[in-house]
């Protein structure tokens, strides 16, 4: 495993702005990926983080509301843009080493509330 | 599409006893499943994995049971104790390493 770090740790936001939060992760691994937990949900999946080249976004994500950058092996952002009450969400970058096994480390999460 | 289902959505149980939380999911074609850990605000902690040509994974207290051509898996957890009150997830692995979550199990364990 590693130590993954997501900042910040949770936010309040104003509607209409936009909101980047970085996932660092201490060793280089394969795949990054972003989820959503909207409040008394569990985990959707928005996208997964591609080094150096555009995210693949799953469906109902698009990369306008939800641009991500992945510019190295360690660290990535998600940014949430223009955003709304719904937004409101625990934000979680995971993980995956490409050991084979394909187990995914969460990091600790980014709680963001919208007014 | 995949669905994941976690049974029962909540369960309360006194200190020492042991316990079973469920997990069914639609599409046996799957390369593992994971069990999770969440605690209240927090992220998740990985508990166990499963591979799917597995059957059952072991770690301390915990075991955890894999049966794909039915689409089951139990998560059993002996002597249990109050810090093991958590949400716990079960989530499936598919295509492109997506996982799909059922809504999890909440439990409370009383001292």
């Amino acid at each position: 495993s590693a130590v993954i770090s997501q900042k910040p740790s949770r936010d309040i936001c104003q509607r209409g702005t936009s909101l980047t939060i970085q996932c660092q992760v201490d060793s280089q691994v394969t795949m990054m990926f972003w989820y959503r937990q909207q409040p008394g949900q569990s985990l959707t999946l928005i996208a997964t983080a591609n080094q150096g080249s555009e995210a693949t976004y799953e469906s109902g994500f698009v990369i306008d509301k939800f641009p991500i950058s992945r510019p190295n092996l360690t660290f990535s952002t998600l940014t949430v843009s223009n955003m709304s009450p719904e937004d409101s969400s625990i934000y979680l970058c995971s993980v995956e080493f490409g050991s084979g096994s394909y187990e995914q480390y969460f990091g600790p999460g980014t709680r963001l509330t919208v007014t | 599409k995949q669905e994941v289902t976690q049974i029962p959505a909540a369960l309360s149980v006194p200190e020492g006893e042991n316990l079973v939380l469920n997990c069914s999911f639609t599409d046996s074609a799957i390369y593992n499943l994971q069990w999770f850990r969440q605690d209240p605000g927090k992220g998740l902690t990985s508990l166990l994995l499963i591979q799917s040509s597995q059957r059952e994974q072991t770690s301390g207290r915990l075991n955890a049971s894999l049966d794909k051509s039915s689409g089951r898996s139990t998560l059993y957890i002996a002597a249990s104790q109050p810090g093991d009150s958590a949400t716990y997830l079960c989530a499936v692995l598919q295509g492109a390493q997506k996982l799909v979550f059922g809504q999890g199990t909440r439990l409370t364990i009383n001292p």
